[in-house]
């Protein structure tokens, strides 16, 4: 159980288009889900937490109007990488936060990432 | 602000074998939770222990235990008859209760290399 699908694993883009990346919660509601970056060989970095039916947060540093967030539904959340440039490559992960339905509560299920390349 | 630290960048082991990864944090909450996450080549993140941090019991799954030390903010996670598949990056996290995202934070993680 508490499985997390993202989509599309990998995309490549030329610099100015803008990229949709998916996140979805298969079999539990998450109210809330997160986004990180990770470049190689490092931690996660948070970008931002995605709340079902309200704006959302952003860590310090992450553009807004750049990395749109928007969590339409209790089992998907969208990130929008906006006019892409390429040092916007890198490896996006979502996860959502379990609400005990479906794995342990209060815990972060992942999604297998996505790998971006910006040309 | 809570900070998570891992003091092993890198650790090997032969196959078979018991390794402890080390995992302190700095926080002056006493409701919280603690993870350890593992990354093999795949970049996929899989969950492999959760502690709740009022639960004196170390939490234990299969072959993974961990060390609990709430007063010396010390989170170890031991992998005993260690296999191949162990091999990847592992990422201890704290958790503050009752507030996510900002307050989910990771360590900079350990790379765990088995030796057959």
């Amino acid at each position: 159980g508490a499985v997390v699908s993202q989509h599309p694993s990998w995309v490549i883009c030329k610099s100015g288009t803008s990229v949709k990346i998916e996140c979805r919660s298969l079999d539990f509601q998450a109210t809330t889900m997160f986004w990180y970056r990770q470049f190689p060989k490092q931690s996660l970095m948070l970008m931002a937490t995605s709340n079902e039916g309200s704006k959302a947060t952003y860590e310090q540093g992450v553009e807004k109007d750049k990395f749109l967030i928007n969590h339409a539904s209790l089992t998907l959340s969208t990130l929008t990488v906006t006019s892409a440039h390429p040092e916007d490559s890198s490896f996006y992960i979502c996860s959502a936060l379990s609400p005990g339905s479906r794995g342990l509560v209060n815990t972060q299920y992942f999604g297998p990432g996505t790998r971006l390349t910006v040309l | 602000a809570q900070t998570v630290t891992q003091s092993q960048p890198e650790m090997s082991v032969q196959e078979a074998e018991t390794v402890t990864l080390s995992c302190t944090y700095d926080t002056s909450e006493s409701n919280y939770y603690l993870f350890w996450y593992k990354q093999p080549p795949s970049r996929q993140m899989i969950l492999v222990i959760r502690q709740e941090a009022y639960k004196q019991q170390n939490a234990t799954e299969n072959r993974f235990s961990v060390n609990f030390q709430k007063a010396a903010k010390s989170f170890s996670l031991k992998i005993s008859d260690s296999q191949l598949g162990d091999t990847a990056m592992y990422f201890c996290a704290f958790m503050k209760l009752g507030n996510y995202g900002q307050n989910f934070v990771f360590g900079p993680g350990t790379r765990l290399s088995v030796l057959p």
